[in-house]
């Protein structure tokens, strides 16, 4: 049972829209920044987006991340097939004194 | 470029110990945090622990999990960190990745990732 919340697995078609929810408390989302991380079939996981929406050097702006209160989402636009992976989102838990990630969700693109 | 590579995993028995390596280049391992993160066959992304720069005390937090078990170092002036794994259970059984952290106000974030290594306690 992870302390942040996904969904299982999304799946939509290629040049869609989809979103990946992220859902914690006071704790960790609430208080904290959160960071998704990408993970395709047999790779390291790689940094998405951090500090709730900046995007890294390099990585397309199909991405973007968005925060309200204590959910967060991840939203990928015009998807391609490369874009099926894994997706993480993560934040520090000041309660815990770790650092949360969610269980992951399984993106499928039809 | 910003490199991570990790070395040292491999299969152990239950209770013994396995030191875990991150050689780091390409940018000044000194200046950051470095973390240890996991993943179980099959399942998802673990936080394991990390060490602060010297800067901030060089300290060490960890999950519950490993808490008392593993222990984590760094040696800045060969740029690498170390996972020291004791007491190991089946259930460590996992690809241990090396990433380095950065830290802001209210945040904290991994990139990059090294590749890996697979560690495997089983009789």
């Amino acid at each position: 049972q992870s302390v942040l919340t996904q969904p299982p697995s999304v799946s939509e078609a290629p040049r869609q829209r989809v979103t990946i929810s992220c859902s914690g408390s006071s704790s960790n989302i609430g208080n904290n920044a959160v960071n998704w991380y990408q993970q395709l079939p047999g790779k390291a996981p790689k940094l998405l987006i951090y500090y709730d929406d900046l995007l890294p050097s390099g990585v397309s702006d199909r991405f973007s991340g968005s925060k309200s209160g204590t959910s967060a989402s991840l939203a990928i636009s015009g998807l391609q097939s490369e874009d099926e992976a894994d997706y993480y989102c993560a934040a520090w838990d000041d309660s815990l004194n770790v650092v949360v990630f969610g269980g992951g969700t399984k993106l499928t693109v039809l | 470029e910003v490199q991570l590579v990790e070395s040292g995993g491999g299969l152990v028995q239950p209770g013994r110990s396995l030191r875990l390596s991150c050689t780091a280049s390409g940018f000044t391992f000194g200046d950051y945090a470095m973390s240890w993160v996991r993943q179980a066959p099959g399942k998802g992304l673990e936080w394991v622990g990390f060490i602060r720069s010297k800067a901030y005390g060089g300290t060490t937090e960890y999950a519950a999990s490993v808490k008392g078990r593993f222990t984590i170092s760094r040696d800045d002036s060969k740029s690498i960190a170390y996972l020291q794994m004791n007491s190991l259970k089946t259930e460590d059984t996992a690809v241990y990745y090396c990433t380095r952290e950065s830290i802001a106000v209210g945040g904290n974030w991994f990139d990059p990732w090294g590749q890996g290594t697979l560690v495997t306690v089983s009789s």
